[in-house]
């Protein structure tokens, strides 16, 4: 079946520092992509997504770039704020559902 | 607009009880979903209604778990007989129509605690 894996957290980062957080995944056909992010005492919200191979979603700063060929769809910003702390998830769909990761918790300190 | 509404937000009940969560979709969307999650954990699909139907149960847990949608908008999740494992916030997810490509706005969750 459909399955996700990220990186291992928490992530803990200065402020201005590069953010990667890696994601893999594992699905029969031709999933869409995307990322989640759950700030604190919000709920989750779309941070980007991607449909198809070679495609790159972005959004607030951050890009994810769809690699069929490794299974990957990383997470990256080049420079994190603060206000950039929250629990990141990576998430698969291949009909409607969606499959999701374990979720990356980042901390960004000033 | 209005986004994903749950009620309520927070549900205590003993061991053995029944339970009934709500979930109020966008106004227009026509599909909607239910995940759960556990602590430290991802959302795990439930259940996916396209309209007034059940398009996809097959991550219900057991026959304790049951879902309705009657009208098409409002969805209901009713848990029988709860267990202790069953502790956990429940999401609502709503969008446009099915399929892998469009966004799913997701409620603020029920967090449901079994004594």
């Amino acid at each position: 079946g459909d399955s996700v894996t990220q990186m291992e957290g928490p992530v803990t980062l200065s402020e201005e520092a590069f953010l990667t957080i890696n994601c893999t995944y594992t699905a029969t056909g031709y999933p869409s992509l995307f990322w989640y992010v759950q700030y604190p005492g919000e709920g989750l919200q779309l941070l980007l997504k991607a449909t198809k191979a070679d495609d790159k979603g972005s959004n607030k700063g951050f890009e994810a770039t769809y690699r069929k060929e490794t299974t990957s769809f990383h997470l990256e910003k080049g420079s994190v704020q603060v206000s950039d702390s929250a629990v990141y998830f990576c998430a698969l769909s291949e009909s409607a559902r969606l499959t999701f990761g374990e979720g990356t918790q980042l901390t960004v300190n000033p | 607009g209005a986004g994903v509404s749950q009620t309520p937000s927070n549900k205590v009940t003993e061991k053995g009880k029944y339970v009934e969560l709500r979930c109020d979709p966008i106004s227009g969307h026509t599909a909607l979903y239910w995940y759960r999650q556990s602590l430290g954990q991802g959302p795990e699909f439930l259940i996916y209604f396209q309209g007034t139907g059940a398009a996809d149960d097959s991550g219900l847990p057991n026959d304790r778990f049951f879902a309705v949608r009657p009208e098409g908008s409002v969805s209901t999740l009713k848990i029988q007989r709860t267990e202790r494992g069953d502790s956990a916030v429940y999401l609502c997810a709503s969008s446009q129509v099915g399929g892998k490509y469009n966004e799913q706005f997701f409620g603020p969750g029920t967090r449901l605690t079994v004594l």
